[in-house]
C-alpha cells in the first residue's frame, strides 16, 4: 500500500466551483505539504502544516484553503475553481528537510 | 524570479555513457540542496542531497557535487541505465526553514 495517497487522482469542474482534494499518510509524519506542478515550473508550495494545529501559507496561497483533520490527514479546497488553477497538485510529508515523501499526484483541469 | 534554475529542459545520454544534470542557484543562504526523480503518473522520489558544508555526495552510482563559489551544482549518474529515465528536479532549502524552493526539472532519455 502507498504511504501517501491522494484522492481524485483526476478531476474535471467547472469554474466557480468548490472542490476538494484529500490526502492521506500512513508514514506517521507530522509534517504534510500541498504543492502544485505548473508546464516548464518547478513544485510550488501552497500551504504546509508542522502538526495539527500549526498551518501555514506557501508561496502561492491564494485562492486556496486546507484542512488538517488528523495527523494522517491534510485535504487542499478550491473555494471557487479558476481555470488558471487547472495544473497538477501533489501531497507530501516529511520528518526532516532531508526528504518529503510524495502522493502520486491529482491532475486538476477547470473548464 | 527563480531561485533555483535547471536551465537543460531535457537531456538525452546513451545507455553506460556519464549522465550530467545541473542546477544554479541564486540564493545565497541555501545550505542544502536535493535532487528528486519523478516517472509520469507519480510523485518525486527522495534521490540524493548534499548540505552546504560538504562538496561532494556519493550513493552508488549517483553523486552530487556543489560549488558554492559559483552557486552551482550538479548530478551525475554513472552509468547511466534504462531506469533512470525520468524527470530529475533539484530543490534547496535555507536554515531551519522546512520549505524546499525547486527547479523546473530537467527530462532525463536514456537511449539503448
Amino acid at each position: 500500500d502507498a504511504d501517501v495517497t491522494q484522492t481524485p487522482r483526476n478531476r474535471i469542474t467547472k469554474t466557480g466551483k468548490r472542490i476538494m482534494l484529500e490526502c492521506s499518510q500512513t508514514k506517521g509524519h507530522d509534517r504534510m505539504y500541498w504543492y502544485r506542478q505548473d508546464p516548464g515550473l518547478g513544485l510550488r508550495l501552497i500551504y504546509y502544516s508542522f502538526d495539527v494545529k500549526d498551518i501555514n501559507k506557501g508561496e502561492i496561497s491564494d485562492g486556496y484553503s486546507v484542512s488538517r483533520q488528523a495527523q494522517a490527514k491534510f485535504s487542499l479546497s478550491l473555494e471557487s475553481a479558476i481555470p488558471n488553477q487547472t495544473a497538477l497538485y501533489f501531497c507530501a510529508t516529511g520528518d526532516s528537510k532531508e526528504t518529503q515523501y510524495f502522493g502520486p499526484g491529482t491532475r486538476l483541469l477547470v473548464l | 524570479d527563480q531561485q533555483v534554475k535547471q536551465n537543460s529542459p531535457s537531456l538525452s545520454v546513451q545507455e553506460g555513457r556519464i549522465s550530467i544534470l545541473n542546477c544554479d542557484y541564486t540564493n545565497s543562504m541555501f545550505d542544502y540542496f536535493l535532487w528528486y526523480k519523478k516517472y509520469p503518473a507519480e510523485g518525486p522520489t527522495f534521490l540524493i542531497s548534499i548540505s552546504s558544508i560538504k562538496d561532494k555526495n556519493e550513493d552508488g552510482r549517483f553523486t552530487v557535487f556543489l560549488n558554492k563559489s559559483a552557486k552551482h551544482l550538479s548530478l551525475h549518474i554513472v552509468p547511466s541505465q534504462p531506469g533512470d529515465s525520468a524527470v530529475y528536479f533539484c530543490a534547496a532549502s535555507a536554515g531551519s526553514n522546512y520549505q524546499l524552493i525547486w527547479g523546473a526539472g530537467t527530462k532525463l532519455i536514456i537511449k539503448p
